[in-house]
């Protein structure tokens, strides 16, 4: 089974801090995303990186950034937390030759 | 711009009765729709998958639908349980891409 695990579940930070999401898949997967879920607003894309050191912007990159420095692994950075940044954070990966993404437990971030 | 909607946003059934979610794209190019299941506090999981040279696809309880001309595809869950409770989202992509624009999510509840 492919297993993306986000190592941190729930957090609780300070508007300002940095905050770092960390995600790790086995499946030596090319592609990894990086989801926002917020209700009534469904799965937005912040970033998808599609190979090592890659990276794409989403729909909602603004107070972001990414970074993919091994393949298995793909960091979510929040540089100056904010509490509009208080969400669902989904990590997911997907094969190059598949359709399918497959997403992690998630991390719970509360911004105060 | 592209999008998918979801409807109905939430859904009371009772235990035994089927539940149908419907879902509507925008883009004609797109030819990949998943479904996924998101329980309390966990991750979605993919449930079942229908590309868009099938009209339906069927595993065990769970059945989907698509409609090409009118662009839109639905989940069937018949006989239900309560174990079927949860968020269900569904998604639309095409071949090549990254971009899997998610619907906003249907709560069903089944009621033993």
């Amino acid at each position: 089974d492919v297993k993306v695990t986000q190592s941190s579940r729930y957090l609780v930070k300070r508007t300002g801090e940095k905050v770092f999401l960390e995600c790790v898949q086995d499946m030596d997967h090319e592609n990894m995303f990086w989801y926002r879920q917020d209700p009534g607003l469904g799965l937005r894309l912040i970033y998808f990186s599609y190979d090592v050191k890659m990276k794409e912007k989403g729909d909602i990159p603004e107070g972001y950034s990414v970074s993919r420095e091994k393949k298995e692994r793909f960091s979510l950075i929040l540089e100056s937390a904010s509490t509009n940044q208080t969400s669902m954070y989904l990590c997911a990966s997907r094969g190059i030759l598949g359709n399918t993404i497959y997403f992690g437990e998630g991390s719970w971030l509360t911004v105060v | 711009g592209e999008n998918v909607e979801q409807h109905p946003s939430t859904l009371s059934v009772q235990e035994g009765d089927s539940a149908v979610i419907k879902c509507t794209y925008s883009d004609s190019a797109s030819n990949y729709f998943p479904w996924y299941k998101q329980e309390l506090g966990k991750g979605p999981q993919l449930i079942i998958d229908i590309r868009s040279n099938v009209g339906e696809k069927k595993d065990q309880r769970i059945a989907v639908t698509l409609n090409k001309t009118a662009k839109h595809f639905s989940l069937h869950i018949t006989e239900t349980q309560p174990e079927d409770s949860a968020v269900y989202f569904c998604a639309a992509s095409k071949g090549g891409t990254y971009k899997y624009i998610f619907g906003t999510g249907t709560r069903l509840k089944v009621l033993a």
